[in-house]
């Protein structure tokens, strides 16, 4: 399967905790993107980077946030100090170039619970 | 922050039934839209890509049309079958390509 992938699937952490995410994009993909998912809502953009070069930052994401790429080939994104608000599903896309009519191809996410 | 809106939020129809929803976006400074379905427990799955006027595009029972003038778009599913069911997400790109979701039509197809 060489579709992008995303590890944990599922992770259950208390208050405070650090968490960590990991993104395996399709290879050769240069543009990497998250996203996070809360209930009743759409997906909403987080960061994206082109190559190893982060470029935008949404303003959801909190300097408790951070993402790297450090090889220009997966991803991680951390949440320092969680907070319950924080519990979502975190998805990853890769997509071969910067084009608005380029896909973005879809990890399955990984859904995060913060007690 | 494109505002991006879907409806409806929900849909039930039996098996066999045709079925329709709307992705609404604002018409200025449009770039493309994006259609995804997702199947839970699934990635969700890239459907079409659309950037023109008047564009229609079908992907054997689905279809969709796009109006960039008044800024919305049709998803059509023709005798809509069990496995159907699934989220369907529109997504309008922004400068950068970052998506601008809506909050999807959840279809259920009844057997």
């Amino acid at each position: 399967d060489t579709g992008v992938s995303q590890n944990p699937r599922h992770k259950i952490t208390k208050r405070g905790q650090n968490v960590t995410f990991r993104c395996d994009p399709i290879s050769e993909h240069n543009r990497l993107y998250w996203y996070r998912q809360t209930l009743g809502q759409g997906p909403e953009f987080l960061t994206y980077f082109q190559n190893e070069a982060q470029l935008e930052k949404s303003r959801l994401l909190s300097d408790r946030f951070s993402a790297e790429r450090p090889k220009g080939s997966f991803s991680t994104l951390e949440i320092q100090r969680t907070e319950q608000g924080d519990s979502a599903m975190y998805l990853c896309a890769s997509s071969p170039g910067p084009g608005s009519t380029d896909t973005q191809y879809f990890g399955p996410g990984t859904r995060l619970t913060v007690l | 922050i494109l505002n991006v809106e879907q409806s409806p939020q929900s849909l039930h129809v039996q098996e066999g039934d045709s079925t329709n929803f709307t992705c609404s976006f604002p018409s200025s400074n449009f770039y493309a839209l994006h259609w995804y379905r997702w199947e839970t427990a699934k990635s969700p799955e890239a459907l079409f890509v659309m950037t023109l006027n008047g564009d229609e595009k079908k992907k054997g029972r689905i279809s969709a049309t796009l109006n960039t003038k008044e800024g919305y778009s049709y998803l059509y599913i023709k005798g809509s079958q069990p496995e159907d069911s699934a989220t369907y997400l529109c997504a309008s790109a922004g400068t950068g390509n970052q998506f601008y979701f809506g909050t999807g039509t959840s279809l259920t197809v009844i057997p």
